[in-house]
């Protein structure tokens, strides 16, 4: 079955570059979250998309923007790095529409992720 | 305080044993409750998950929550070497976002 595929799965960058994450859901899934995981702790969410609007925000810094396309994919785009945006970005999707049941919107599906160094 | 709790020490168990492991929550809104499965450098592996209190079983798994207690469990039974990964609790809220526990990293000693 097809998973969420997610690239570049590896990207070195120096501090204060601009990187870009790509996120591609599983078919007829139309809602994707990204969340970061830094060595040693639990992912945390950072932004989630439906339907190509923002349908919710955690604790994602304004240096970075992320957005949904028609397509569904969603690209996760970080500006200014930081040494400390050095972390496992993951990508999920989900069934979101509406009238789908409540347990396919609930179950989400992790890409392999990108693993993001910045020196 | 994370919302989450989950008890990161790592265990190390004999092959064929049952290993347990638990997470508390704190947060009432909390609507779905899951265990995803990590394997070094890769994306969690959804394992089981379940909304409401009492026992789920798939398999060699069983995930337990009690939401009276707030407290949630994955027995896995038999274990096999190819268990040993670290195990993640997650549970939904607001607009389904997910709220992890630290993981807990599992060896099975063959």
């Amino acid at each position: 079955a097809a998973g969420v595929i997610q690239s570049p799965r590896h990207l070195i960058k120096e501090k204060r570059e601009t990187a870009t994450l790509k996120c591609y859901p599983i078919p007829r899934h139309d809602t994707v979250y990204w969340y970061q995981q830094g060595p040693g702790q639990d992912p945390q969410f950072l932004i989630s998309f439906y339907e190509k609007m923002q349908s919710d925000k955690g604790s994602i810094p304004d240096r970075f923007s992320a957005q949904q396309f028609s397509d569904y994919h969603s690209e996760l785009n970080m500006s200014s790095l930081e040494l400390g945006d050095s972390a496992l970005y993951f990508c999920a999707s989900s069934k979101g529409l509406a009238g789908a049941p409540t347990e396919a919107k609930n179950i989400q599906y992790f890409g392999a992720g990108t693993r993001l160094s910045v020196l | 305080q994370k919302e989450v709790e989950q008890d990161p020490g790592p265990l190390s168990v004999p092959e064929g044993a049952i290993v347990s492991l638990n997470c508390t929550y704190s947060n009432s809104a909390f609507q779905y409750f899951m265990w995803y499965r990590q394997y070094s450098r890769k994306g969690p592996e959804l394992l089981m998950y379940t909304y409401s209190s009492g026992n789920k079983e798939d398999g060699r798994f069983t995930a337990q929550v009690d939401k009276s207690s707030k407290y949630i469990s994955l027995f896995i039974r038999d274990s096999q070497p190819s268990d040993s990964a670290t195990y993640l609790c997650a549970m939904t809220y607001g607009n389904n976002r997910l709220a992890f526990g630290k993981g807990n990293q599992v060896v099975v000693i063959p």
